[in-house]
């Protein structure tokens, strides 16, 4: 079975700096990747995700997550956050024999101060 | 205008209640979930269910039930037998399609045991 650490469940970042989230999984196959965000009080919303070919994807809004094989991990970048970035982050992964189902990890919650 | 509805988004039970969340969806997803979301632990699957008339149990599946009679509409009940039911409840759909597996979330129910 399929498991996800979220590595920070805090992070407190000011406006215009970058930030990063980490996420590291456990998997003996392929897998894939996502990347969702939750605002207070309301439900999931995709942010990306990662099913093959290039490793590094990007969002709409200037978020970007890099798949990395060797490491295990999907960790989740922005280079300059914006105020209405404050929301709890959720990565979540997928074993294609597992039913179609996804594991979640525990989430970070990222707050944006002025 | 597609998406999926929850109702209501807050509700209020008194302990040894039996309590319905209703869950539609006018995506056209064969795949339906239900989620329970705590602080701190991330999303726990509940149950799911690929097709109508047929539903699996996920991971804390105990003191709740669910039915799939209409394709579009699955909705979730928090029994008497739940120790400890209140919390941040999501449910999401999915297409049943290897290699994208995206799941699309409701706006959640939150509901509180007096």
């Amino acid at each position: 079975a399929q498991s996800v650490t979220q590595l920070d469940s805090q992070v407190p970042v000011f406006e215009e700096a970058p930030v990063e989230l980490r996420c590291n999984y456990s998997s003996s196959v392929s897998v894939y990747l996502f990347w969702y965000v939750q605002y207070p009080n309301q439900g999931l919303q995709l942010l990306l995700k990662y099913l093959s070919g290039s490793t590094l994807v990007e969002s709409i809004n200037g978020f970007e997550a890099e798949f990395n094989k060797s490491q295990t991990s999907f960790h989740l970048r922005k280079p300059s956050v914006h105020i209405s970035d404050t929301a709890e982050y959720f990565c979540a992964v997928s074993v294609p024999s597992n039913d179609y189902k996804l594991s979640f990890g525990a989430g970070t919650t990222v707050t944006v101060r002025a | 205008d597609g998406g999926i509805t929850q109702s209501p988004k807050y509700l209020f039970r008194k302990e040894g209640q039996n309590v319905t969340l209703s869950c539609e969806q006018n995506l056209n997803h064969d795949a339906m979930y239900w989620y329970r979301q705590d602080p701190g632990q991330g999303l726990r699957l509940i149950y799911y269910s690929q097709i109508v008339n047929d539903f699996q149990k996920g991971d804390i599946a105990e003191g709740y039930s669910v039915s799939r009679e209409k394709k579009e509409s699955f909705p979730l009940t928090v029994t008497s037998a739940q120790k400890n039911p209140t919390a941040f409840y999501l449910c999401a759909s999915s297409i049943l399609l290897q290699g994208n597996n995206e799941q699309f979330f409701g706006p959640g129910t939150r509901l509180t045991v007096l």
